[in-house]
């Protein structure tokens, strides 16, 4: 599977957008970018995913860089409940389902 | 909004004995999960399952490691012959498949083993 860097810890302030950056230099063309979070003492949860557009749902945006070799999620308004590590993960999309291998990570702290 | 389920929260066993984590996937979710993540580290893959067979496993899911979905609601993940090392957070997540990708995660057993 190919790799996906991503900062360690990133801080906010409560009502900021919040970029999350992640490069993933060595992505194959079929490789989905998917970003999940996990807040304290929960399970992961499902962010947002792309291929190769830019994409906005209810929770983030995926800015997705022309050449896929990096992305970056978008909070566009942080909250305190935002805290969590937030996961940027490749996966090839197969019949056997999409296993995801989880990195460390970013644990974004939030401020008030 | 329909989510998975895991029993029991938090399982407790002797080393060497079997358990068996439960789980409920979402009714019309095709594709199931299993996930560990011991305490401060990673979330690791153990294996995944489709059309009533393993379809992907980690070199974490052995001998010792089982799936089986036994009655078309219920999604079990049994360890044979628990280790210490065994002790973790386990999840369950389900997937609807057909183009949706996105993976529902249930809260988790915590799996202690003394």
């Amino acid at each position: 599977d190919a790799k996906t860097t991503q900062p360690n810890s990133m801080e906010s302030n409560e009502e900021e957008p919040v970029h999350l950056p992640c490069n993933h230099s060595t992505i194959s063309g079929t490789d989905y970018i998917h970003w999940y979070r996990q807040l304290p003492s929960q399970g992961p949860e499902y962010v947002i995913h792309g291929l190769t557009s830019n994409v906005n749902n209810r929770m983030a945006s995926l800015a997705i860089a022309e050449d896929r070799k990096s992305s970056t999620l978008i909070l566009h308004r942080a909250t305190l409940r935002d805290a969590a590590v937030y996961y940027c993960i490749l996966s090839r999309l197969n019949n056997a389902g999409n296993m995801l291998t989880f990195g460390g990570g970013t644990r974004l702290m939030v401020k008030p | 909004e329909p989510e998975v389920t895991q029993t029991p929260s938090h399982q407790v066993t002797q080393m060497g004995q079997e358990v068996i984590l439960r789980c409920v996937p979402i009714s019309n979710h095709l594709y199931f999960y299993w996930y560990r993540q011991i305490l401060g580290q990673k979330v690791e893959f153990l294996v995944s399952f489709y059309n009533n067979e393993i379809s992907e496993k980690s070199e974490i899911f052995d001998d010792q490691f089982s799936v089986e979905r036994p009655d078309g609601s219920n999604f079990t993940l049994k360890i044979r012959s628990t280790k210490l090392e065994d002790s973790a957070m386990y999840f369950c997540a389900s997937q609807k498949g057909g183009g949706e990708i996105e993976q529902f995660f249930g809260p988790g057993t915590r799996l202690t083993v003394l």
